[in-house]
């Protein structure tokens, strides 16, 4: 199985802050990774998808970056809605994996 | 848009099978772009995907389940379902629905998630 790795496991912000998420995987897979939002009690939501590529409907604010093993989300400028638990999926093979999650929380 | 919804028992007994249906709204299950899958979050942790299934019938699933469950869809329904068998504590989670795109194998939309609760 390909592991996920996100760092770090959780994090302190403002509202404005640039933020910044890591997730390496275990063997390469390209750009087949994608990031999700996922808010307290609610379903994760797909934000970042081919490693780069914004989801209909996110906002600009959130970028992606990546090839191979290495890849970063991005907030460009945290809002209150952005305070949640982000995780990493890798798309390169079945079984799909996802990364342990970061919490972003209010400092 | 599509839409997903979870349906199933909340409660299930150690060792029993919990069932649970995944109803589609605005797509078709049929879908020769989508795979049609379950992922789990246990209370507190992080996602773990359990399989999913084509419209052809064809399944794949997370080695770490596969001898302990198994898919199925309904077309007439619009629905998808999943079995687990011979559950315990650890499948305590919320049970997630999700349609998967075929060539990129991204989840979106999601199912709200159901809670099951093994206990006796």
């Amino acid at each position: 199985d390909i592991q996920l790795t996100q760092s770090p496991s959780s994090l302190s912000a403002s509202l404005g802050d640039r933020v910044t998420i890591t997730c390496r995987a275990s063997q390469s897979i390209s750009t087949y990774l994608n990031w999700y939002q996922q808010n307290p009690g609610k379903a994760p939501k797909l934000l970042i998808y081919a490693a780069s590529s914004l989801q209909s409907g996110v906002p600009s604010r959130f970028s992606g970056s990546g090839s191979g093993t290495d890849f970063t989300l991005t907030i460009s400028s945290l809002q209150p809605e952005d305070f949640a638990t982000y995780y990493c999926q890798q798309s390169r093979t079945t079984p799909l994996t996802f990364g342990q999650g970061t919490r972003v929380e209010i400092k | 848009q599509v839409q997903l919804q979870e349906s199933g028992p909340g409660l299930v007994k150690p060792s029993q099978t919990v069932s649970l249906t995944c109803t589609v709204s605005g797509g078709s299950i049929s879908s020769r772009d989508h795979y049609w899958s379950w992922i789990r979050q246990p209370p507190g942790k992080g996602l773990e995907w359990i399989g999913y299934i084509y419209f052809t019938g064809t399944t794949y699933y997370n080695p770490s389940l596969k001898s302990r469950v198994t898919t199925s869809m309904d077309m007439s329904k619009n629905h998808f379902s999943l079995n687990l068998t011979s559950v315990d504590a650890a499948d305590t989670a919320v049970y997630y629905c999700a349609r998967v795109s075929r060539h990129s194998n991204r989840f979106d939309p999601w199912g709200q998630g159901t809670l099951v609760t093994v206990s006796s």
